[in-house]
């Protein structure tokens, strides 16, 4: 089974701050990775799949890279509405997520 | 607009059953595999169960292989989760998901439902 291991577990940010998340897999998978965004209550909302292909409709100020075991999410301005939890899932092998990343205000 | 709805969730005891059901719209249900990914309380999220477009593929996580059987009605545009021998971990809420794809070829998800909640205590 592929683990995926995200960090940090929480990050606490500003308004304007430059955010980036980091997702590691157990083995490689190439680029079949994908980040979602969820909010409490909500269900989990695509950003990006294909490591770095952004969803239709996500704000640019999303990006993510890399591949095989190392990937990042990074939010190039944090924004009110990015206050949520991320996760990531790779799909190379059935699905795993990471654990997730809690972005909170500072 | 693609829509998914879930229901079926509620609470139940240790060793009970429960079927959930997931009512797709907006889109032709049978040209892509769904999945059931679950989120116990506080916690991440955890696949569950594929089924590819046609229904003749599934897959299954090992912590519910067995117990749960994963199903569709292309007709009626709904997938099924169908949870026997229900235990205490199983208590989450539990989402539809829409594959990018029709064949159980591993895709991400790009829609989701709201989910339902199971509860099983005694």
């Amino acid at each position: 089974d592929i683990q995926m291991t995200q960090s940090p577990s929480t990050l606490s940010a500003s308004v304007g701050d430059r955010v980036i998340i980091t997702c590691r897999a157990s083995q490689s998978i190439s680029d079949w990775l994908a980040w979602y965004q969820q909010k409490p209550g909500k269900a989990p909302k695509l950003l990006i799949y294909k490591a770095s292909t952004l969803e239709g409709g996500v704000p640019s100020r999303f990006s993510g890279s890399g591949s095989g075991t190392e990937f990042t999410l990074t939010i190039s301005s944090l924004q009110p509405d990015d206050f949520a939890t991320y996760y990531c899932q790779q799909y190379h092998s059935y699905w795993t997520f990471g654990q997730g990343t809690k972005v909170e205000i500072k | 607009e693609v829509q998914l709805l879930e229901s079926g969730g509620g609470l139940v005891q240790p060793g009970g059953s429960l079927r959930l059901s997931c009512v797709v719209t907006g889109l032709t249900l049978s040209s892509y595999a769904m999945s059931w990914v679950r989120q116990a309380p506080g916690k991440g999220l955890e696949w569950v169960s594929a089924i590819s477009g046609s229904g003749g593929d599934t897959y299954y996580a090992d912590s519910v292989k067995g117990r749960f059987t994963i199903s569709r009605d292309n007709s009626k545009n709904t997938l099924y989760l169908q949870m026997h021998s229900l235990r205490a971990e199983d208590t989450a809420v539990y989402f539809c998901a829409k594959d990018t794809t029709t064949f159980l070829t591993f895709a991400y998800f790009d829609y989701w439902g709201q989910g339902t909640l199971v509860t099983v205590s005694s």
